[in-house]
């Protein structure tokens, strides 16, 4: 079964800059679309991005709200995919999970990290 | 943008059958995933393709979609099913994914 593991959250002040990773085992790294989940305390999950296998073009797609600050990219040699963060704002703060599905290019995620915790304040 | 909508809460008596909803604009034409949610936990894939288990989900645990509300639906619930749920599908307009807001299940 596949494992994600996420570094990489901490304290940032608004306008700041952050960058979480998430390590992936058990899987074939290189043919799976990953995407980032983030949920804010006490709320509901909210999705912020994709990216797609290289194979496939590597392309990614954003939320609305974090399109233009956030930035999903991967190292299939490392079997790692990546989150930076620019231009953080306080709605920002939340537990950031990478997900992805074992079938590849599902959007069903059957495989998911134990999320980190951004928390963006002054 | 397209929307999912659920209900903020649903409550059921342990052995009964609890029914949550998930409503979109002719969501029947898409795929719904399910999510479980418990306190403290990552999300955990309980339902896909609008019917599918994964492996080592109970059979207690079915889905449902037509037109335009898809269904969750745990049969013979148990204490250890509460949690909140979370309907998601992808909207090719966009090619965004889509959470509804989350349903919390309380098991009387």
């Amino acid at each position: 079964e596949g494992q994600l593991v996420e570094v990489g959250g901490g304290l940032v002040k608004p306008g700041g800059s952050l960058g979480l990773s998430c390590a992936a085992s058990g899987f074939i790294f290189r043919n799976a679309w990953m995407s980032w989940v983030r949920q804010a305390p006490g709320k509901g999950l909210e999705w912020v991005g994709r990216i797609k296998s290289t194979t496939e073009g590597g392309t990614t797609n954003y939320a609305a709200p974090v399109k233009g600050r956030f930035t999903i990219s991967r190292d299939d040699s490392k079997n790692t995919l990546y989150l930076q963060m620019s231009s953080l704002r306080i709605e920002d703060t939340g537990v950031y999970y990478c997900t992805s599905s074992l079938d590849g290019d599902s959007d069903a995620y059957d495989v998911w990290g134990q999320g980190t915790m951004v928390t963006v304040s002054s | 943008s397209y929307v999912l909508t659920q209900p903020l809460s649903v409550s059921v008596a342990p052995g009964k059958t609890a029914s949550i909803t998930c409503g979109g604009t002719r969501i029947g034409g898409k795929s719904v995933h399910w999510y479980q949610q418990k306190p403290g936990q990552a999300p955990l894939l309980v339902i896909s393709y609008d019917t599918d288990r994964p492996s080592g989900i109970p059979e207690r645990f079915s889905g449902s979609n037509s037109v335009s509300t898809a269904t969750l639906t745990i049969s013979r619930v148990e204490a250890g099913d509460e949690a909140d749920y979370y309907c998601q599908v992808w909207d090719s307009t966009t090619d965004h994914v889509v959470f509804g807001g989350g349903t919390k299940l309380t098991v009387l």
